[in-house]
């Protein structure tokens, strides 16, 4: 069953602690995507990698960092620098990065710092 | 102005009505445009693609693209209670990455 995992599905931190989400991909994808949505709002690019071990920095980087060692997975670690984390956090992957390939999202990860 | 706007709604429209959801963007040279469909507290699901001038049919959607007006919408016909979501418009451009508009609420009432 192919498709774009994401763990946990709910995530709770004390401030200060780093955590990692996780993003797993079974569909042989070259591209995959992280970002942000707050309630009532639009996603927000984190990070993107269109290969592996290549990332680059989206809109919203600061506080972030990943890692992309397999092309299947793409973590993504939210730092304590991190001053707001409390969001959804959407893992998306597509073929490559060519325009006319579609993207697609996994189940989400809902973080709520304490 | 933002790169992919959408008026936010929300959106209403009676079950059975057509509902039209429509998406601007700035970058004359965006390729492709896609449709997502967010229910409350999910991630977003793709709905429809489009990529030249003209309308794209599946099912009770149709996607709708003018790429001199620069301008992508979406049409939802026989609308259900079920299509009550937020619609993200998404357009890729050419910095290489998908560009969303903040979404248009749809509510249909029964």
């Amino acid at each position: 069953d192919g498709g774009i995992t994401q763990s946990p599905k709910y995530l709770f931190r004390k401030e200060g602690q780093n955590v990692t989400l996780s993003c797993e991909q079974n569909l042989n994808h070259d591209a995959m995507y992280w970002y942000r949505q707050d309630p009532g709002q639009g996603l927000r690019l984190i990070y993107y990698s269109q290969i592996v071990n290549d990332f680059q920095k989206g809109d919203i980087a600061e506080g972030y960092s990943v890692s992309r060692e397999k092309k299947e997975s793409f973590p993504l670690t939210v730092t304590s620098a991190q001053k707001n984390p409390t969001a959804f956090y959407l893992c998306a992957s597509r073929l490559d990065s060519l325009s006319y390939n579609e993207q697609f999202f996994g189940p989400g990860t809902r973080l709520t710092v304490l | 102005q933002k790169e992919v706007e959408q008026n936010s709604g929300p959106l209403s429209v009676p079950e059975g009505a057509i509902a039209s959801l429509n998406c601007t963007y700035s970058d004359r040279v965006s390729q492709s445009f896609f449709w997502y469909r967010q229910y409350s507290g999910k991630s977003p699901e793709l709905i429809m693609s489009i990529y030249s001038n003209g309308d794209k049919e599946d099912g009770r959607f149709t996607a709708q693209l003018n790429k001199a007006s620069q301008y992508v919408s979406l049409l939802i016909r026989d609308s259900q209670p079920s299509d009550s979501a937020t619609y993200l418009c998404a357009v890729f451009g050419n910095t290489g990455k998908l560009i969303f508009g903040q979404g248009t609420t749809l509510q249909v009432k029964p």
